[in-house]
């Protein structure tokens, strides 16, 4: 199946810092999304690209989805405490046509010291 | 709204034993899924459904199985656990076919133990 290769895994960082952090696959996807997993709860939607060359925001977090459809990063301005938690890239499979089956990245776990 | 709620939060099995996770979303999906999160491993997909009454094999399903009697709940057992089956398991849901029009919506997660 595809793989979703993420990086870094982890990352300490002073509050106030700017983060960024990237996924890659070896094969093409149609849609990147970004993912937040906060402690001790489930995923939950950050932003979601549908088209190579996109470039979108959500408050500071800006994602873009790569020219050759096979990476998207995700970049964070001004980290605040909050902000910790781990980050997940995804993309459909498109395993047997499905479209709605969702291939993880492995994550990226982010750390601000206040 | 409740969303999706998982029950239970959390449960210890010995290897051997049975049990069944409930999951349960009151969004009206059509679709959704069990995924389990190991460290290092993210998100892996267990089994999934796209109405009620179906279910299909995802990524990893062997050891579990899961039944859709009802669009709103989607149950996941293990019939004889086994310590690798210590994991976080979170189901989910989404509305239409196409993920990226419909977001997944997560629930909380059930931390289950098998000693």
């Amino acid at each position: 199946g595809q793989q979703l290769n993420q990086s870094p895994q982890s990352m300490f960082i002073q509050e106030g810092e700017d983060v960024s952090m990237n996924c890659t696959s070896s094969s093409i996807f149609n849609t990147w999304l970004w993912y937040k997993q906060d402690p001790g709860e489930g995923p939950v939607l950050l932003i979601a690209l549908y088209k190579a060359g996109e470039l979108t925001s959500n408050g500071r977090l800006t994602a873009q989805f790569g020219i050759t459809r096979k990476d998207s990063f995700l970049n964070i301005s001004a980290s605040i405490p909050s902000d910790v938690g781990i980050y997940f890239c995804a993309g459909p499979s498109n395993s047997g046509g499905s479209n709605y089956k969702l291939t993880f990245g492995k994550g990226t776990l982010l750390t601000v010291n206040p | 709204n409740a969303g999706v709620t998982q029950t239970p939060k959390f449960r210890v099995l010995k290897t051997g034993q049975s049990m069944t996770l409930l999951c349960a979303q009151d969004m009206n999906h059509e679709y959704m899924y069990w995924y389990r999160q190991d460290p290092g491993m993210g998100l892996r997909l267990i089994h999934y459904s796209v109405g009620e009454g179906t279910t299909a094999k995802g990524e990893v399903p062997d050891g579990y199985n899961v039944s859709r009697l009802k669009k709103q709940n989607f149950l996941l057992g293990l019939e004889s656990a086994a310590p690798s089956q210590t994991s976080v398991y979170f189901c989910a849901s989404s509305h239409h076919r196409s993920s990226y029009n419909s977001p997944l919506h997560f629930g909380n997660g059930t931390r289950l133990t098998v000693t």
